[in-house]
């Protein structure tokens, strides 16, 4: 089975370019979770959502950010404009709330540098 | 609020010894679920464990080991005979048994096995 797909793996932008980050969930998971992951912070999740529904997106740093679950299978991050803080390690994560399978499978992150 | 403590951040061990990563947490809620990932240099996060608060029985699976005491509100995770590719960030962490529900992460502790 394909776990969470994640792309691109490696982005490298200049400051002040759009960016946009993008995750496919395991299918039939109904949960969908964003993450950033820095020396700093650590992991943080940034939102989440449910039934293609944002739940909680207080973990998203400011307006810059914004995030979309079109559909079930595909799900986006968006940054605009970037700033070189910005740059972490996005990881996309899924579960399924159907069977009280809570355990999220992480994708293999995108590496984000700004310059 | 809910919180995990990872308080070793970091440990080095030599090869085949045993070694035991501790994770204290703290909820109001009388029914949970705790977690152990394990991210390996290579940095995706791999699920390791999921216990729930109802279940105190430890359990055990190949080399690795969990110890889950609800009385002093912790979730060690032992590996015995450890090896060079345990050598990884291992992160505990905790959520509510509901649909929808965010996962709370621990800092990690990183554990070196030296040959």
């Amino acid at each position: 089975d394909a776990g969470v797909i994640q792309s691109p793996r490696h982005e490298v932008t200049e400051m002040g370019q759009e960016v946009t980050l993008r995750c496919k969930p395991i299918s039939g998971h109904n949960s969908l979770f964003w993450y950033r992951q820095t020396m700093m912070r650590g992991l943080e999740l940034l939102i989440y959502f449910n039934n293609n529904v944002p739940i909680d997106d207080s973990g998203m740093p400011e307006d810059r950010f914004s995030a979309k679950m079109p559909n079930a299978s595909f799900s986006t991050l968006k940054i605009q404009p970037s700033e070189p803080r910005d740059s972490a390690v996005y990881f996309c994560a899924s579960s399924s709330t159907v069977g009280e399978i809570y355990e999220q499978y992480f994708g293999p992150g995108t590496r984000l540098t700004v310059t | 609020a809910q919180k995990v403590t990872q308080a070793q951040t970091e440990i080095s061990v030599v090869e085949k010894e045993d070694v035991t990563l501790d994770c204290v947490y703290e909820t109001r809620d009388t029914t949970y679920y705790l977690f152990w990932y394990k991210q390996p240099p290579s940095g995706e996060l791999v699920f390791l464990i999921r216990r729930n608060s109802f279940d105190e029985q430890n359990e055990i699976s190949g080399r690795y080991s969990w110890n889950f005491q609800k009385s002093t509100s912790s979730f060690n995770f032992t590996i015995t005979a450890s090896q060079v590719v345990d050598s990884a960030v291992y992160f505990c962490a905790l959520s509510r048994i509901s649909s929808a529900s965010k996962i709370i992460f621990g800092s990690g502790t990183r554990l070196s096995i030296r040959p």
